[in-house]
Formats: structure tokens, sequence, C-alpha cells
């Protein structure tokens, strides 16, 4: 089943304490994104991949890292989380230069 | 940076009712989307929308690309309770190669049996 997978679905930690949440696809796409979704300011993008080893910085990119050593994974890094980085976070990928994106099923993200 | 206006906010309908919805823009873009997230879960296209004052339907929904390109509307007729979610709208923005998209800020659909 194609599917866009992210781990894990719910995680609580405290600040300062490094976290990475996985994400990887198996339609074999070039782009992949990260997302975080709060109440009324919709989905914004922290970063994103167009390829293996090409990241860049969406618009909401500061305590976030990325990379994107393979083709089907894509982990986003939060070295020292803050509590401001409490939210839903969503994995996308698709084809590039194709519009429709495939969205994990979110991780929700607590840092207290 | 760019904006995506959506409205109503949030949206309370009886079951069987059409519901209408839309996204404005400062900006011009060439491509319109609309994804829904069901409760729990990611978005999911929609529609796609390509073409000034297209007017594309899937089904119940009914999405038109605005003339002036800086705008947007979804309609969903005959409401049922599957509908509920959140409906997003969304641009391409910069080079379509980029595959960066930008988000409305959601309406929330509730209805009721």
């Amino acid at each position: 089943e194609a599917q866009v997978t992210q781990n894990p679905r719910y995680l609580i930690t405290v600040t300062g304490k490094k976290l990475t949440v996985t994400c990887s696809q198996n339609m074999n796409h070039e782009y992949m994104s990260w997302y975080r979704q709060d109440p009324g300011l919709g989905l914004r993008q922290i970063y994103y991949s167009m390829n293996v080893e090409v990241t860049d910085k969406g618009d909401v990119p500061e305590g976030y890292k990325v990379s994107r050593k393979e083709k089907r994974n894509f982990p986003l890094i939060l070295e020292s989380p803050s509590p401001n980085q409490t939210s839903l976070y969503f994995c996308a990928s698709s084809y590039l230069g194709r519009d429709e994106q495939f969205f994990g099923p979110g991780t929700r993200l607590t840092v207290l | 940076g760019q904006q995506l206006n959506q409205s109503p906010q949030s949206m309370f309908i009886q079951e069987g009712e059409d519901v209408s919805m839309n996204c404005t823009s400062s900006s011009i873009f060439n491509t319109w989307l609309w994804y829904k997230q069901d409760p729990g879960e990611g978005p999911v296209l929609l529609i796609a929308l390509y073409k000034a004052g297209e007017l594309t339907s899937n089904g119940r929904l009914t999405a038109q690309f605005g003339i002036t390109r800086k705008d947007s509307f979804l309609n969903i007729s005959a409401s049922i309770p599957s509908d509920v979610g959140i409906y997003f709208c969304a641009v391409q923005h910069g080079s379509s190669n980029t595959g960066k998209l930008i988000f409305g800020q959601g309406t929330t659909l509730q209805v009721k049996p």
C-alpha cells in the first residue's frame, strides 16, 4: 500500500531533550516536506527536500533540523525542544512538479 | 509572507444543507488546490484548479478558480456527516517544480445529522 508513515504518532517530552520524528514514504517520491499545524494558523512548512542531500528551509525552520540521506526517509530533528514547538506535525511527499502531496497521519508533540 | 485567507473559519450545518467556503489572496497564483483533513488524519487532495475561471467538480464538491487568480471557492452540495473535517485551500509558491505549497488557515466543518 502506497503510504507515508510517521513515528511516533504521539510524544510527550521535556524542554531540551533531543528528539527525532521519523518519516518514510514508499512511493519513490523526490519531494518531501515537514509541516506543523496549529489552531488558526493552518499548515506551515518547516523544511522541504527536493531530492537526496537537497534540503531547504520553509517558512518556520527555527529550532528544527532535517536530513535526506535516502530517498524514502526524511527525519525531523529537534535538538533542544521548547514548549512553543508543541504542535501537530505532518510529513508529506510528492513527485517533483506534481501538485498532489501525500500526507502522513501526523505526530502530536507536547513539550513540557 | 504571502497569506491565504479562508472564510468562514468554522461552520456548523444540518445534514442535507449546501456549504460554501472561499479563499482569497493579495497575490496572483496559477494553481489553486483544495485539501480535506478528516479528524485524526493528514490532509488529502480533493480538487486541483489550473485555469482562471475554471469550474471543476468531484462528486458533490465543486470548486472554482477565480477570474482574477486571487481567489477560489469550494461548494459542497447536500452535506452528509462524513463531510466533517477541516478544508484547506493551498497554492503553489514560486515555480511549480519546487513543490512548495502555502496553505490557508482552514475552514472547520461540522455536520449535524
